[in-house]
């Protein structure tokens, strides 16, 4: 299995721009690179997801380095509603669901 | 809009008494997740389904069991209810194309007594 290590919390302000990081040594060929945010009291939320290189959406980039043993999750300028907890997730998407191994995520904490 | 729902969003048991929790989705995806969430582990895989009839052993399964006899539902089952058991408990689900992602219910929260 992949395993996933990711840092316990993280301390920010509004406005600046936050970069988690995910490590994940053992990846495999076929695995993906997802991320959720996670509200308490909610079930985890759809970020971003990857395979190689950088991808970008309306609200985040993410990052993966050619080796792909590590993943950078990048939130432009957070605000306050941005205080949550955030998993990466390693993995196949279609099929060996076993493989599936998240992360124990990271308390991100956004300050005015 | 489709959606995943789970029921009870609480439940308070008593240990050696069976809880089944309900995840209904309304995507019409063939792949269904259950996991748990306990502190200091993050989410961790339970069972899982493609589709109708068909389920599978997760990370943490023991004391678990789940039945697919719909695409819409995957109900999850504790034989036998112990005090490990108590957490937060999420569905999801997937499609099944190669960059589907899965979507999670609200949760349910178990405690065994």
């Amino acid at each position: 299995l992949a395993k996933t290590t990711q840092p316990i919390s993280m301390d920010s302000y509004e406005g600046q721009e936050v970069n988690i990081t995910c490590s994940h040594n053992n990846i495999a060929t076929n695995d993906y690179i997802t991320w959720y945010q996670q509200f308490p009291s909610q079930g985890p939320r759809f970020i971003i997801q990857g395979y190689k290189t950088k991808v970008t959406n309306e609200v985040a980039s993410l990052f993966i380095p050619a080796d792909r043993k590590s993943s950078t999750l990048s939130l432009p300028r957070v605000s306050l509603s941005d205080t949550a907890v955030y998993y990466c997730l390693v993995g196949p998407l279609n099929t060996g669901f076993q493989k599936l191994v998240f992360g124990t995520g990271t308390r991100l904490l956004v300050s005015p | 809009d489709a959606e995943i729902t789970q029921s009870p969003r609480h439940k308070i048991t008593e240990t050696g008494r069976q809880v089944t929790l309900a995840c209904h989705q309304t995507w019409n995806h063939n792949n269904m997740f259950w996991y748990r969430q306990d502190l200091g582990h993050g989410l961790r895989l339970i069972h899982y389904s493609y589709g109708v009839q068909d389920t599978n052993k997760g990370e943490v399964s023991d004391g678990y069991s789940v039945s697919r006899s719909n695409t819409e539902d995957l109900p999850l089952t504790l034989e036998s209810a112990a005090s490990s058991q108590t957490s937060v408990y999420f569905c999801a689900s997937s499609g099944s194309g190669s960059t589907d992602t899965q979507y999670f219910g609200p949760g349910t929260r178990l405690t065994v007594l």
